[in-house]
């Protein structure tokens, strides 16, 4: 079982430009939900998809947006990207309803220069 | 809305000693969480709590969780320098619709010789 997978691993991108970020989750699991982790601070819930659709969704501009794909992977996608948008990007995988403990990946480090 | 209040947030101690990471939460939490991160690396899980009185065990670690006083806690017995990484408690409510985990901002670990 390969886990919850993310990519790319590190990217640097320029203010104002956008980035898109992937995830496949853990085999059997439905449920795809984006952290951000800020140095030195607790991951902060970005949105959650299931069944293709944003279920819930945090204090984020919607600058955050993402998308779920019919094989459960999905994406998260940063428009206008701000230096303050620099951070470690997790996703977690679980299964269908609330409750189901959530594993994470290894994340995304974004550097916004 | 959940929040989670962690302490210390840095903690310093010699192999060997005990100590406790104490976890408050504001609201009810029907399950508590706690993870483990080392420096660049994702979160792995290491205990869920489900239940008033719950404690679960693993190697040095402890954790136990009282919904009354809305508190958890991690302790550690005769630490070492393994140990050393930052942990994170966090909690979710599924009630209302609510799917996200709320942590922490997390307790840098350091075990000295």
């Amino acid at each position: 079982d390969a886990g919850v997978t993310q990519s790319p691993t590190h990217l640097i991108k320029t203010r104002g430009q956008q980035v898109t970020l992937r995830c496949s989750p853990k085999s059997g699991h439905d449920t795809v939900s984006w952290y951000q982790q800020a140095l030195g601070q607790g991951p902060q819930f970005i949105f959650q998809y299931y069944e293709e659709e944003e279920r819930q969704r945090g204090n984020f501009p919607d600058r955050f947006s993402g998308h779920q794909f019919p094989n459960y992977s999905s994406e998260l996608n940063v428009n206008a990207l701000l230096l303050g948008d620099s951070a470690l990007y997790l996703c977690a995988s679980s299964r269908g309803g609330a409750g189901f403990e959530a594993f994470f990946g290894q994340g995304t480090r974004l550097t916004v220069v | 809305e959940l929040k989670v209040e962690q302490n210390p947030l840095f903690l310093s101690m010699q192999e060997g000693k005990n100590y406790t990471i104490y976890c408050n939460y504001s609201t009810t939490s029907d399950r508590l969480y706690w993870y483990r991160q080392d420096p660049g690396k994702s979160l792995e899980s290491l205990f869920v709590l489900l239940s008033n009185g719950a404690v679960k065990q693993e190697g040095r670690l402890m954790a136990s969780l009282d919904t009354k006083a809305r508190l958890s806690t991690l302790h550690i017995t005769a630490a070492v320098h393994d140990l050393s990484a930052t942990y994170f408690c966090a909690g979710s409510y599924s009630g209302a619709g609510s799917y996200q985990l709320t942590f922490g901002k997390g307790t840098k670990l350091s075990v000295i010789p």
